[in-house]
C-alpha cells in the first residue's frame, strides 16, 4: 500500500470515448500531481495542484482536463484522445513545501 | 530541452559488484536531487536524496554523490543484488514559490546478473 491509489490500473479507449482517471491519497498531503510516462522518455509533468488550486499546467492539450475536488482526490478527464496519448499516467502527492513525492502505481492507457 | 539527462538507457552488472548510475543537469537553480526506483507495473518509489549543500549522502548500500561544478550526480549501489534490477530515475527540484516540482531524467534500466 503506497498511500496513493490510482484507478483503473489499465484502460483501453477509443479516440471518441470519454473516460476519467482517478487518484486518491491517504497521506494528508497538500500537493498532487499528474505525470505522463512514455516509453524511453522522462516523466513529463502535466498538472500540479497545491491546496486544491491548480498551480501549473505544462502546455497540456485541452483533451486532458484535471479536476481536484479536495486535497485527497485528483481526476484526469480524457476526451477525444489520440493514439500518441497512450502512456502510463502517474499520480503523485507531496506535503506542502516538502521535497519528495509518493507515487501511485499508475494507469496504463491505450488509445485505439 | 531536457534539464535532467540520464545518458545510459541501460546498465548490466554482476551480482556483488558496484553499480554506478549517472545523471547530468543543466539548470543551476536545482537545489535538491533525488533517485527513484521503478519496477514494472508499479509507480516510482523514493530511494535516496541529496541537498545541494552536500556532496555525498549514504544510506546502506546506496550512496549518492553530487558534483555541483560539473552539474553531475551519481548513484552507487554496493554490493549490487538481483533485486536491485529496476529502472532508476534521477530527479531534481527547486523552490519555485509554489509546490516543489520534480524534473525527471529518462531513466536507466539496471540489470543485476546472478
Amino acid at each position: 500500500e503506497t498511500g496513493v491509489t490510482q484507478t483503473p490500473r489499465h484502460l483501453v479507449m477509443g479516440m471518441t470515448n470519454k473516460k476519467s482517471l482517478k487518484c486518491e491519497q491517504h497521506l494528508g498531503h497538500n500537493a498532487m500531481y499528474w505525470y505522463k510516462q512514455s516509453a524511453k522518455k522522462p516523466l513529463e509533468l502535466m498538472f500540479v495542484y497545491n491546496f486544491k488550486e491548480q498551480t501549473e499546467n505544462n502546455s497540456v492539450p485541452s483533451r486532458f482536463s484535471p479536476e481536484c475536488p479536495n486535497s485527497s482526490h485528483l481526476f484526469l478527464h480524457l476526451h477525444t484522445l489520440q493514439p500518441e496519448d497512450s502512456a502510463l499516467y502517474l499520480c503523485a502527492s507531496s506535503p506542502d513545501s516538502n521535497y519528495g513525492y509518493t507515487f501511485g502505481s499508475g494507469t496504463r492507457l491505450t488509445v485505439v | 530541452d531536457q534539464q535532467v539527462k540520464q545518458n545510459s538507457p541501460s546498465l548490466s552488472v554482476q551480482e556483488g559488484r558496484i553499480s554506478i548510475l549517472n545523471c547530468d543537469y543543466t539548470n543551476s537553480m536545482f537545489d535538491y536531487f533525488l533517485w527513484y526506483k521503478k519496477y514494472p507495473a508499479e509507480g516510482p518509489t523514493f530511494l535516496i536524496s541529496i541537498s545541494s549543500i552536500k556532496d555525498k549522502n549514504e544510506d546502506g548500500r546506496f550512496t549518492v554523490f553530487l558534483n555541483k561544478s560539473a552539474k553531475h550526480l551519481s548513484l552507487h549501489i554496493v554490493p549490487s543484488q538481483p533485486g536491485d534490477s529496476a529502472v532508476y530515475f534521477c530527479a531534481a527540484s527547486f523552490d519555485s514559490g509554489s509546490a516543489r516540482q520534480l524534473t525527471f531524467g529518462s531513466g536507466t534500466q539496471l540489470t543485476v546478473l546472478p
